[in-house]
């Protein structure tokens, strides 16, 4: 059973265009967590987000975590090719060790 | 400190033979994880270190895998009796507290059975 559910799973669009990813869940996150991950390599911290209706900005990309604390949302603006990669999201719960990692979000920025 | 160094960075076995994988931590931070990753999906987590004490096994983790922190700091994960299912991307990643704080993840292993 996946703790964490993104969508959309694959996404392409254009250089310039911007866009949202999600990721819900039924259970409360002590902490949230969006990382991006190129191929054959480890996944990158992007940010934590901890806070109930906390927004966060990056440059161009923007998280927001649910005031729920079970869903965030991640938006690009005017998105780049370098922007290309897997979009993960990871919860911690107050019952567990680790982090719980969604699908991901699969992004292709093309020229 | 050049961040979580994972050796191999690739691996080729047969069915039947064991393997084992070594992830070199930040050295500041006591706690390490380890993640299985297979194509299309997110990392799975398989086992959590705090120092030297292995505190946390997934159900993933079958009796073939055993993993070991010794003194805290490197870590192993071997596999006994490959099986194909068993061919993934093996990942470590360490921090230096909770979750909270981030995790720093390596390379990863690849691992082909063939």
């Amino acid at each position: 059973t996946q703790l964490l559910e993104q969508s959309p799973q694959f996404l392409s669009i254009q250089e310039g265009e911007n866009l949202t990813v999600y990721c819900n869940s039924s259970s409360v996150f002590s902490s949230l967590q969006w990382y991006r991950q190129e191929p054959g390599e480890g996944p990158v911290l992007l940010v934590t987000v901890v806070t109930g209706g906390e927004v966060k900005k990056l440059k161009r990309l923007t998280f927001q975590f649910g005031d729920a604390r079970k869903d965030s949302s991640l938006h690009i603006t005017a998105a780049q090719t370098g922007d290309t990669g897997l979009y993960l999201c990871a919860g911690e719960t107050d019952s567990g060790y680790a982090l719980n990692f969604g699908k991901g979000t699969s992004l292709l920025v093309t020229p | 400190d050049t961040g979580v160094s994972q050796n191999p960075r690739h691996k080729i076995t047969k069915r039947g033979q064991n393997v084992t994988f070594r992830c070199d931590p930040i050295s500041e931070h006591n706690r390490l994880y380890w993640y299985r990753q297979t194509l299309g999906q997110g990392p799975e987590f398989l086992t959590y270190f705090q120092n030297e004490a292995q505190l946390e096994k997934s159900r993933l983790l079958s009796d073939r895998f055993s993993a070991e922190r010794p003194k805290g700091s490197f870590s192993t994960l071997e596999i006994q009796r490959t099986e194909q299912g068993d061919s993934a991307m093996y990942l470590c990643a360490s921090s230096p507290g909770t979750a909270y704080y981030g995790y720093t993840f390596g390379s990863g292993t690849r691992l082909t059975v063939v």
